[in-house]
């Protein structure tokens, strides 16, 4: 199975501030066409995930575009722009280029 | 709007087969490169994908469950399916049911979670 790894575990931001997770996987993620099939997505509190960005770097429909991904074959980086409240909760990383499909451990992100 | 709303027994005893309904709209399981998958998530824990289904009915397991797994659909009733066989304490979790959106290859939207407490 491919093994999703995050950092931090928690982090705490002031409003405004920028704040950036890694995720790196155990191989690379990187398909012979061309596409990187890692995944972001955040977990509201109480509520289900929510697609961030897919393939990397493709912001989904409705996200705000403080959110951006990128990234290599194994390490990947989430960056939110100027966090607001409701930027809070988990965010988990996953990887959908073998089966299993698996996910990170999820980092933790609350407001100072 | 695409939505999901996966249902179930609520509560089960050891032993006993657990089935889930996800019940969608705003997409059909018979469009070419749809696909349905289930994941779930104990209380404070990850997210653990379990089987995806495809408009072709190509089925995907996790392996570590795959004796245990049944994944099925009903295109006409845009219902899919899983059955967890000889479920365990450690089938407790919150299982969500996702589209999976072939053209962009990704899990793009979430039902709400169906909670199955295993207890004897």
């Amino acid at each position: 199975d491919i093994v999703m790894t995050q950092a931090p575990l928690s982090v705490s931001v002031t409003p405004g501030e920028s704040a950036s997770i890694s995720c790196r996987s155990s191989k690379s993620l990187l398909h012979s066409n061309g596409i990187t099939y890692v995944y972001w997505y955040l977990q509201k509190p109480g509520k289900s995930p929510q697609l961030l960005i897919y393939r990397m770097s493709n912001l989904a429909s409705g996200v705000p575009d403080r959110f951006s991904g990128s990234g290599s074959e194994t390490d990947f980086t989430l960056k939110i722009s100027r966090v607001e409240a409701e930027d809070v909760g988990i965010y988990y990383c996953g990887q959908l280029l073998e089966n299993p499909w698996t996910f990170g451990g999820g980092t933790k992100l609350e407001l100072k | 709007q695409v939505t999901l709303k996966e249902s179930g027994p609520g509560i089960l005893q050891p032993s006993q087969t657990l089935s889930l309904t996800c019940t969608f709209s705003g997409f059909s399981l018979s469009t070419y490169g749809m696909g349905v998958g289930w994941i779930r998530q104990p209380s404070g824990k990850g997210l653990e994908w379990l089987a995806n289904i495809w408009w072709d009915d190509d089925k995907y397991y996790n392996p570590s469950l795959k004796n245990r797994l049944t994944i099925s659909k009903d295109t006409s009733n845009n219902q899919a399916f899983l059955k967890i066989t000889n479920v365990d304490t450690a089938d407790t979790a919150t299982y969500y049911c996702a589209r999976i959106c072939g053209a962009s290859y990704v899990m793009d939207a979430w039902g709400q979670g169906a909670s199955v407490t295993v207890s004897s």
